[in-house]
């Protein structure tokens, strides 16, 4: 079954620094791949998503993350962010069961800014 | 684009009480509906998917229910609330092939 690691529960970082977010996926075979973040009480927006081609994706609001296939990782970065940016980062993969998608999504990662 | 609406936002119940949380979806047609919840400082559960009109399926035996009414009408339900059933209630919407979910804004349902 496919899962989801989110190595960082909490990433703590200074406003204009750069940051990664790190996932890491189960299966080998074909995935589809996605960033959410999720503000406090709202719900979830997508940040950026891998269907095929470029491993690179770039996504809303600076942020990109980069398929990396051989170590099934889907990492999210920015490379200077805002205060704004604090939030909870979900990363989520495809599973396809008879014919609809579901989502399996990571534990999420805190990323605070600090000024 | 899909706009997914919620209701009610919050929502305080007592125990035992019975429970009627909302989903619409507007912007598209037969789409994938899902419930999730979300517990405090916790990732996301998949609760119920439908992939059709009276067509629901369960990931979690728990004291919830869903229908799906219309087609792009989502409803969660529970006869007698538990404590263990507060948190913070996310309808998504997808569909094929686009794969990706778009979300609700979300009930924050505290049972007491």
């Amino acid at each position: 079954a496919q899962s989801v690691t989110q190595l960082d529960s909490q990433v703590p970082v200074f406003e204009e620094a750069p940051v990664e977010l790190r996932c890491n996926y189960s299966s080998s075979v074909s995935v589809y791949l996605f960033w959410y973040v999720q503000y406090p009480n709202q719900g979830l927006q997508l940040l950026l998503k891998y269907l095929s081609g470029s491993t690179l994706v770039k996504g809303i609001n600076g942020f990109e993350a980069e398929f990396n296939k051989s170590q099934t990782s889907f990492h999210l970065r920015k490379p200077s962010v805002h205060i704004s940016d604090t939030a909870e980062y979900f990363c989520a993969v495809t599973t396809f069961s008879g014919g609809y998608n579901k989502l399996i999504f990571g534990a999420g990662t805190r990323l605070a800014v600090h000024p | 684009s899909q706009t997914i609406h919620q209701w009610p936002a919050t929502l305080v119940q007592p125990v035992g009480s019975p429970l009627s949380l909302e989903c619409t979806v507007e912007g598209t047609s037969n789409p994938n509906l899902y419930w999730y919840r979300q517990a405090a400082g916790r990732g996301l559960q998949l609760l119920f998917y439908s992939v059709g009109i009276g067509q629901i399926s369960s990931e979690v035996p728990q004291n919830l229910s869903a229908s799906r009414p219309q087609d792009r009408q989502f409803i969660l339900s529970s006869k007698k609330l538990l404590l263990s059933d507060s948190g913070f209630y996310l309808c998504a919407a997808g569909t094929v092939p686009l794969y990706e979910q778009y979300f609700g804004p979300g009930t924050r349902l505290t049972v007491t």
